[in-house]
């Protein structure tokens, strides 16, 4: 069983669309994340939610907005997506503040 | 500014010996100080966690130090095997015990057989 899984695992689109990523853990952790890695592998925070609230809102582009239906689920959605927008997104969980685990990525390109 | 640096972007060294990596940060007080492995095309996989009142932390050929006077960890792995070569990247929790992590910019480690 994938303790923390990704959909889809690559997504092309044209700029413009509107997409959306999802994330699940069965780990039952209360803390879930949204990380961008860039082309230079720097890994940057976007958001954080603890028991479905939201906890950590990062400088990020109001066209990106966190959902989370329930505690092992959270979802990603950019809107009027940008060429600046390609990079891998990481969904992580963690139980309490210490180890994080993620999930395999999801590879956005934007054309 | 703010941030967390790892000594270089990229470390080779010859299998057998202690591949040592550095993380440095600034402006910072960290309640704890992670060391993750990323591998080509897949996520972080976290390997050891040492809180700010630790010294050192092992974990089989892993060991990790922490000194928060001089702001920096290090972290080595002895014994180096090919296998290791990945990219190490350090996180720290940014203000003390909250969920937020910052990471480093990573390390490159090639161990050469």
């Amino acid at each position: 069983d994938t303790a923390v899984s990704q959909t889809p695992k690559y997504l092309v689109t044209q700029m413009g669309n509107d997409k959306s990523i999802k994330c699940e853990q069965n780990l039952g952790h209360d803390t879930m994340y949204w990380y961008k890695q860039d082309s230079k592998k720097f890994l940057k925070i976007m958001f954080s939610y603890n028991n479905k609230e939201l906890i950590i809102n990062e400088t990020v582009p109001n066209r990106f907005s966190p959902k989370s239906p329930d505690k092992a689920h959270l979802n990603l959605h950019i809107n009027s997506l940008e060429l600046g927008d390609s990079a891998v997104y990481f969904c992580a969980s963690a139980d309490g503040q210490e180890t994080q685990y993620f999930g395999p990525g999801t590879r956005l390109l934007v054309l | 500014s703010q941030k967390i640096e790892q000594n270089s972007e990229a470390l080779n060294i010859q299998e057998g010996k202690t591949a040592t990596l550095t993380c440095n940060y600034t402006n910072y007080s960290p309640a704890y100080l992670q060391w993750y492995r990323q591998d080509p095309g897949r996520g972080p996989v976290f390997l050891l966690l040492i809180r700010e009142n630790e010294k050192e932390k092992r974990k089989e050929r892993l060991k990790v130090t922490f000194d928060t006077t001089l702001k920096q960890s290090l972290f080595h792995i002895t014994a180096s095997q090919p296998a290791d070569s990945a990219t190490y990247l350090c996180a720290l929790d940014i203000d003390g015990g909250t969920y937020k992590y910052i990471f480093g910019t990573g390390t490159r480690l090639k161990v050469l057989a």
